[in-house]
Parts: C-alpha cells; sequence; structure tokens
C-alpha cells in the first residue's frame, strides 16, 4: 500500500514548455485534489475531482488542466509553462464520506518541486 | 467567506517546553477542523481532527488540540517538545467550495524550530 504518490519529484522547466504532473493513490479514495504551496500562502486548491470522469476548479485554476479517466489517477497539466509556476505541487486523495461536505481526512502526496525558468 | 488564520508565521521553543500553535477559523456552520505537519521536503500529515463531540481531541505523536467554538479558535499544544517536531504545521477547516463540494481551507502555516 504505497498511499499517494506522485511522478516526477522534481522539474525544470523552460516557459512555454508542457508537462504533465501524475498523481496515483491505492486507497480506492473517490476525491482527488491538486494543491500549490508557496512561501507564506499556504497550500492553494487547484483543482479537484469528486469521481472517475469529474475535476471542478478550485481557488486557483488558470494555466493549469486536469483528468481524471481513471479512478486512481489525477494528472495536472501546465500547457504552456510561466515562472509564476514555480512552485511546490501537492497531490491529496480522500474517501467520500456523505454529502462530502469537508468532512474527509485528506492524504498528501510527497510532493513535486517545478522550476520554470 | 471561509478562512484559517495562523497568527505566528515563526515560534521557537526550547525543547521540553511546551508548545501551543495557534488557529482561528472563520465559518458559518460547525465547522470540521485539522491539524497537518510538514516535515522539510516532505508531504504533509494529518495530526488530528476535529469533527463533533468531546472539543479536546487527542492526536499523534502526542498532541492535542481544544476547539472552542466561542473564541473561533482550534489551538495545537504539546506538553513537551522533542526536537524531532520542527515542522511547519498548518490548520485547515472542512468547508464547502464551488457551492457543492467539501474541501479544505488551509491556514498559511506556522514553522516550529525547537532550541536544544
Amino acid at each position: 500500500n504505497a498511499g499517494v504518490t506522485q511522478t516526477p519529484k522534481f522539474r525544470v522547466l523552460k516557459t512555454g514548455q508542457s508537462m504533465t504532473l501524475l498523481c496515483a493513490q491505492d486507497m480506492n479514495h473517490e476525491y482527488m485534489y491538486w494543491y500549490r504551496q508557496d512561501p507564506g500562502m499556504g497550500l492553494r486548491l487547484i483543482h479537484y475531482s469528486v469521481g472517475e470522469g469529474t475535476t471542478a476548479k478550485g481557488e486557483v485554476p488558470d494555466g493549469y488542466n486536469v483528468s481524471r479517466l481513471k479512478k486512481q489517477n489525477f494528472l495536472l497539466g501546465l500547457e504552456s509553462a510561466a515562472p509564476s509556476q514555480t512552485s511546490v505541487y501537492f497531490c491529496a486523495s480522500s474517501y467520500r464520506k456523505g454529502a462530502g461536505v469537508g468532512q474527509e481526512t485528506q492524504y498528501f502526496g510527497p510532493g513535486t518541486r517545478l522550476l520554470v525558468l | 467567506a471561509q478562512s484559517v488564520t495562523q497568527p505566528d508565521i515563526h515560534i521557537t521553543v526550547s525543547e521540553g517546553a511546551s508548545l501551543e500553535l495557534r488557529c482561528n477559523y472563520s465559518y458559518g456552520a460547525t465547522p470540521y477542523l485539522f491539524w497537518y505537519v510538514q516535515s522539510p521536503g516532505q508531504g504533509l500529515q494529518l495530526l488530528l481532527k476535529y469533527f463533533s463531540g468531546d472539543t479536546l481531541v487527542q492526536g499523534i505523536k502526542g498532541f492535542e488540540a481544544e476547539f472552542k467554538r466561542s473564541q473561533s479558535s482550534f489551538n495545537l499544544r504539546k506538553p513537551s517538545v522533542h526536537w524531532s517536531d520542527a515542522a511547519e504545521y498548518f490548520c485547515a477547516v472542512g468547508a464547502y467550495y464551488g457551492g457543492s463540494q467539501g474541501n479544505l481551507i488551509f491556514g498559511k502555516g506556522t514553522k516550529l524550530s525547537v532550541k536544544p
């Protein structure tokens, strides 16, 4: 049981390049999330998914796209990277409980450190 | 709007001393509250959570937190800090986001340093 894993661990991009971050979970969780963490800002939600085939925007979705083709995977894409997207990206997943009103404990991956030059 | 405030950006305590990290939230209904810890270069690990019932909750690693509705607070405490507790601590509230789904709103974190 690996929990939540993220690939890659670290990446350097040039402005305008594209890339995809992969998140995988083996806990059969319904919900999955992508956050970015910047110094002094805490974690901010980029996009999330409440089930296979569904995605929704979070607090800071601009410049990112996501897909949830399989229940266990949640992909975060940057189509044209910008220096402002330099950050540490965390994926998380959680069970669905009842109405899902923020009750769920989220389990986090180890993070992907992205540098955009 | 829901929000979480952690007033202390950085706290330094001596090993063996007691610790209290402050967290205040803004939320219209009964909140679901969490404390996470992040060691350097690592992801976030859940320390404890409050959903309902007893307002004093126990967590892992000897941490506890007390929910005080009148003060909109959920402060984290530990009676005796160990050097391995040096990390960044995040308070979060589970709340509606986007009108229908629950998500976590995080505070900006408190970095804890431990002096030998």
